[in-house]
């Protein structure tokens, strides 16, 4: 098993460009979710999806699109990149969020100039 | 609202014991405790739920006062393979996702 896989690790974007950051799982999860991670900030939730066909809006979902067509994959869409999206994104999946583990793929590192 | 995380950082030397602290404001259903190296993705130690049952790594320990809304992450005879940021993610009625406080950073020295 692969676990959950991202891509690219690193990407470099000027002010309004739009990128989709991939992420994906054979796991068979229902359950994703994107973060993004800030120094002294923590983690914090951006979107997540319950199950294919079905997003819902985190914490801090301004900037940013989701998609769920099928199980494995939950690309990430920055619509128009901006200097505060400068950030590591992690993607993580696992059976529910509640109460089970979630895994955690290696992260994105995005700088936007 | 995240949950509040103390101490901010620890300084140990080997062998020594840490407490780190998860406190938060809302009625949880459980919560999860994660390790971060740096540079690396965080990684699962452990879940508490409501109700007592635990899960996760056999050589660190963890409470949840339910009513007081507060964990405790235990790490006894510590190990310098245990320096990193610990997270605490919090699951309540309000949100569907974890909540994660602003992580603990510990420093093992030899």
């Amino acid at each position: 098993n692969a676990g959950v896989t991202q891509t690219p690790k690193f990407q470099v974007l000027k002010t309004g460009q739009s990128m989709t950051l991939q992420c994906a799982q054979d796991m068979n999860h229902e359950y994703m979710s994107w973060y993004r991670q800030d120094p002294g900030m923590g983690l914090r939730l951006i979107h997540y999806s319950v199950g294919a066909g079905i997003t819902d809006q985190g914490e801090v979902p301004n900037g940013y699109n989701v998609s769920r067509s099928t199980t494995e994959d939950f690309p990430l869409r920055l619509l128009s990149a901006a200097p505060s999206q400068t950030s590591v994104y992690f993607c993580a999946s696992s059976r529910d969020y509640s109460y089970n583990e979630q895994f955690f793929g290696p992260g994105t590192r995005l700088t936007v100039l | 609202q995240q949950p509040v995380q103390s101490p901010q950082a620890v300084i140990l030397r080997e062998g020594e014991d840490a407490v780190i602290n998860c406190s938060s404001s809302k009625a949880l259903y459980s919560v999860h405790w994660y390790r971060q190296k740096h540079g690396e993705a965080p990684v699962f130690l452990m879940i508490l739920l409501k109700g007592g049952e635990q899960k996760g790594h056999e050589k660190i320990s963890a409470s949840f006062n339910e009513k007081k809304q507060q964990s405790s992450l235990y790490l006894t005879a510590s190990q310098l393979s245990y320096s990193g940021t610990y997270f605490c993610g919090t699951a309540d009625r309000g949100a569907d996702g974890l909540t994660f406080g602003k992580g603990t950073h510990l420093i093992i020295q030899p």
